[in-house]
């Protein structure tokens, strides 16, 4: 089966600028989760979705990030404005979404460099 | 919020032999762990997982190792080969039957030929 598609791979931008990330979640998987991994640091979750609503946002900087998974499938995590400390790898992960124990499967990452 | 620890941030074994990375929690409500493996310019990549009914659970040249009363986790790699050199990650779920992982500060792997 396809992967988890995630795109740009990398991005470059000015402080205060904003950028989008987009991602493609596995076919079937309801459960969408977006991370921010920090250099050197485990990946911390930034917002889960399932379906096209919101289980979990409560580590999302609501001030300046932003989700939307409208249709429940592709999903986009906006930042504006970019601070410096936004600098990281974001990941977006699917699964099959029942409760309990489910193996994440992860995508290549959105590299974020803000200067 | 709870933790997810690791002992050692680096290790460094020879090929062949066996590695063993470890892992603290604090979490005593988690009943799900999930170590992935993440090589430079990479997503994670699901290595093995065991529930909080379980102590052990083998996989192909892995073993998961689950105490509860210490709340420790560890990875046991068989037979470590350069293509295991990578970052290895120990994560919990926030919460009983939660789907989403809360995950550790990793341990690099490096594999001496």
């Amino acid at each position: 089966e396809a992967g988890v598609a995630q795109s740009p791979r990398y991005k470059i931008i000015e402080k205060r600028q904003s950028v989008a990330f987009w991602c493609n979640p596995i076919s079937g998987h309801a459960t969408l989760y977006w991370y921010q991994q920090i250099l050197g640091q485990g990946p911390k979750l930034l917002i889960q979705f399932q379906n096209n609503g919101v289980v979990d946002d409560s580590q999302l900087p609501k001030d300046r990030f932003s989700a939307e998974r409208l249709k429940g499938v592709d999903s986009t995590l906006k930042i504006q404005p970019a601070k410096l400390e936004d600098s990281a790898v974001y990941l977006c992960a699917s699964s099959l979404g029942a409760a309990g124990a489910n193996v994440l499967t992860f995508g290549a990452g959105s590299r974020l460099t803000v200067l | 919020g709870e933790s997810v620890g690791l002992h050692l941030p680096t290790l460094s074994v020879q090929e062949g032999d066996n590695s063993i990375i470890n892992c603290a929690y604090s979490n005593s409500a988690s009943d799900y762990f999930i170590w992935y493996k993440q090589e430079s310019g990479k997503g994670p990549q699901f290595i093995i997982d065991i529930r909080s009914n379980m102590d052990k659970r083998q996989g192909q040249r892995v073993t998961v190792l689950l105490n509860k009363t210490v709340k420790h986790l560890s990875l046991q790699i068989a037979a470590t080969q350069p293509g295991d050199s990578a970052v290895y990650f120990c994560a919990e779920n926030s919460a009983p039957r939660a789907n989403n992982l809360f995950f550790g500060t990793g341990t690099r792997l490096t594999v001496i030929p």
